[in-house]
């Protein structure tokens, strides 16, 4: 299985700052990255897939970038509803695995 | 806008066999351009990709999980569902069903809220 491996594992911010979440694969997977969004109780929501491309109605203070085995997740500026846990997936083989998640909180 | 929810019980006897129901609204699960699959997430654990099934009935699993997950379609309720045997607590967790643009390397791009499934007697 692809090893998919996400820092930090929590991360306390403040509204307006500019956060980065980093996902690195066990092996190269192309550009086969996405991420996720999920908050408890709420449907997971997609952010971004094939590690750049912004799915529709995602606000564009969300991006993405990398490609191989080093990809990252940028959020530009804070908003209160971004606190939540975030996701990578490689969807490059199988089985489709998550890296364990980073928890974004409140400052 | 498709919708999907899953069903099932809250509760599950050791041993026994769980069963949730994932109802499609808004479309139609035997369009050929979507898979639909179940994903898991234990308790203060990451996600866990199960498996996705095509209208068609192909089902593709994920092979590091036990064959004790099975995936099946009905087309007629617009529903899918998945059947996990002989439950243990560590298959306590929050499943959710998903959809997946057909091809071979889409995301899930619509998801249901989940469902708390406890494993416990």
């Amino acid at each position: 299985d692809t090893q998919m491996t996400q820092s930090p594992s929590s991360l306390s911010a403040s509204v307006g700052d500019r956060v980065n979440i980093t996902c690195r694969a066990s092996q190269s997977i192309s550009n086969y990255l996405n991420w996720y969004q999920v908050k408890l109780g709420k449907a997971p929501k997609l952010l971004i897939y094939a590690a750049s491309s912004l799915e529709s109605g995602v606000p564009s203070r969300f991006s993405g970038s990398g490609s191989g085995t080093d990809f990252s997740l940028t959020i530009s500026s804070l908003q209160p509803d971004d606190f939540a846990t975030y996701y990578c997936q490689q969807c490059h083989s199988s089985p489709r695995t998550f890296g364990q998640g980073t928890k974004l909180e409140i400052k | 806008q498709m919708q999907l929810q899953e069903s099932g019980p809250g509760l599950v006897t050791p041993s026994e066999t769980l069963s949730l129901t994932c109802t499609v609204s808004g479309g139609s699960i035997s369009s050929s351009d979507y898979y639909w699959g179940w994903i898991r997430q234990s308790p203060g654990k990451g996600l866990e990709w199960i498996g996705i099934i095509y209208y068609s009935g192909i089902t593709y699993y994920n092979p590091s999980l036990k064959s004790r997950f099975t995936i099946s379609i009905d087309t007629s309720k617009n529903q899918f569902s998945l059947k996990l045997t002989s439950v243990t607590a560590a298959d306590t967790a929050v499943y959710y069903c998903a959809r997946q643009k057909w091809g071979g390397t889409t995301p899930f791009d619509s998801w249901g809220q989940g469902t708390l499934v406890t494993v416990s007697s």
